[in-house]
């Protein structure tokens, strides 16, 4: 069964101060790693998605990266506005099939502080 | 370009009550997955929908049941309410590409609380 593992739960953060949240997995065949943020009742928002081990993604102040067991997302020079909850989820290879079941992880919950 | 749409924004019932979920797809989009997400965790999946039929399947008991449309709009039923149904339900729809991986765009879901 596929499982995603987020650490930590919560990260409070000044604004500038730089850190990572980490993302492990296991999979039977990974087909994506995705990156989404989800602020307090809305849906999930996409920022990345990572299709192999040493592949890595930049937006602004965030940097994805992916290795064969897990994934991190960099965050530098936080502001106040990148508060929200970090999801990761999985895609798994399906024998031949389409199907794209996300698995998710808990998620991070990420306070900057101004 | 309109993005995932759902219906309503919120929805009270009581146990024993059946619901009915709305979402319209992304322009282009050809598959809308539904996902349950319970207060502080991770969405789980319920199932997904392409070209009309039901594609795959999470652990979710058949009271939980779907219906996509050809204009990929879909609908997400479920029957007989119980307490543990209250959660945000989450539509994502994305463009299908065999044997590779795409990505889900979400909608900004319908808070279902039972009570």
């Amino acid at each position: 069964e596929d499982q995603v593992t987020q650490s930590p739960e919560a990260l409070r953060l000044q604004e500038g101060e730089s850190s990572s949240l980490n993302c492990s997995y296991t999979v039977s065949g990974l087909r994506g790693l995705f990156w989404y943020r989800q602020d307090p009742g809305k849906g999930p928002e996409f920022l990345f998605t990572l299709y192999s081990a040493g592949e890595e993604k930049e937006k602004e102040r965030l940097k994805a990266t992916l290795t064969k067991k897990e994934s991190f997302l960099h965050i530098t020079a936080p502001k106040p506005e990148d508060s929200a909850t970090y999801l990761c989820a999985v895609q798994a290879s399906a024998g031949g099939t389409s199907y794209g079941k996300l698995t998710f992880g808990q998620g991070t919950i990420l306070t900057v502080h101004p | 370009e309109t993005g995932v749409t759902q219906s309503p924004t919120h929805l009270i019932k009581t146990r024993g009550q059946q619901v009915t979920l709305r979402c319209s797809s992304q322009s282009g989009h050809n598959t809308v997955s539904w996902y349950q997400q319970a207060l502080g965790q991770g969405p789980q999946f319920i199932f997904q929908y392409y070209r009309e039929e039901e594609n795959g399947r999470g652990n979710f008991p058949p009271r939980f049941s779907g219906l996509q449309f050809p204009n990929y709009s879909s609908e997400l039923n479920v029957n007989a309410l119980e307490l543990d149904d209250s959660a945000l339900y989450l539509c994502a729809s994305s463009f299908l590409v065999s044997g590779g991986p795409y990505t889900q765009y979400f909608g900004p879901g319908t808070r279902l609380t039972v009570l």
